[in-house]
């Protein structure tokens, strides 16, 4: 079962350009991750909010939570071509277990 | 350096076998998964365990097998029974679902 959808799913901007992310989800969580994968890799962890946070912040990376809309976006300011990778949203619930998105492909020219 | 190992990274099975796919950690994480993902696609979580000697199956479990003897490793099985096995299979584990995953690099299976 798919618990995260992420909008768009794909983006292209220019390096310097802010990065936008959503993910929608169905079910009440505990906590949401995001996670970033380069072509043919494994995924890396970037950050996780907790169901009673709001906003959060990584360097260039910020994340706010809606839980009232079942929403999260994932912000990534001032861009570089080394941010191209897909970015998946990953939700726990009571499972013990996190439930991916489909992902965005974001595309950043230099 | 702590991390997360699949192997092998590229893996070709034929009709009719089975094959077996390596994943080590040496972080000391109680939980780890297996997850399965298509060209495009999310990733879809075929089995996992928060404990050695114990695993649940996720949403795609027909047609794989695991066990966790060790702490250290979850190898994961994929059986004759797998009808569509080509994919991209990763390995992840975590202190729980609490905490951030930490993947592999992941195996890329093909029936040949």
């Amino acid at each position: 079962s798919q618990q995260g959808e992420e909008d768009p799913q794909a983006l292209s901007i220019q390096e310097g350009e802010n990065a936008t992310m959503n993910c929608s989800y169905k079910t009440s969580i505990n906590n949401l991750q995001w996670y970033r994968q380069n072509s043919g890799r494994g995924l890396v962890h970037l950050i996780l909010i907790r169901s009673n946070e709001r906003e959060k912040h990584s360097g260039r990376l910020r994340v706010t939570l809606d839980t009232s809309k079942k929403s999260s976006s994932l912000l990534i300011t001032a861009s570089r071509a080394a941010d191209t990778a897909s970015y998946f949203c990953a939700t726990e619930n009571q499972g013990g277990k996190l439930i991916f998105g489909q992902g965005t492909e974001l595309s950043v020219k230099p | 350096d702590g991390g997360i190992t699949q192997s092998p990274k590229y893996l070709f099975r034929k009709e009719g076998q089975n094959v077996t796919l390596s994943c080590e950690q040496n972080l000391n994480h109680d939980a780890m998964y297996w997850y399965r993902q298509d060209p495009g696609q999310g990733l879809r979580l075929i089995y996992y365990s928060q404990i050695v000697n114990d695993f649940q199956k996720g949403d795609i479990a027909e047609g794989y097998s695991v066990s966790r003897e060790k702490k250290e490793s979850f190898p994961l099985t994929v059986t004759s029974a797998q009808k569509n096995p080509t994919a991209f299979y990763l390995c992840a584990s975590s202190f729980g679902s609490w905490y951030g995953y930490t993947f592999g690099s992941g195996t890329r299976l093909t029936v040949v």
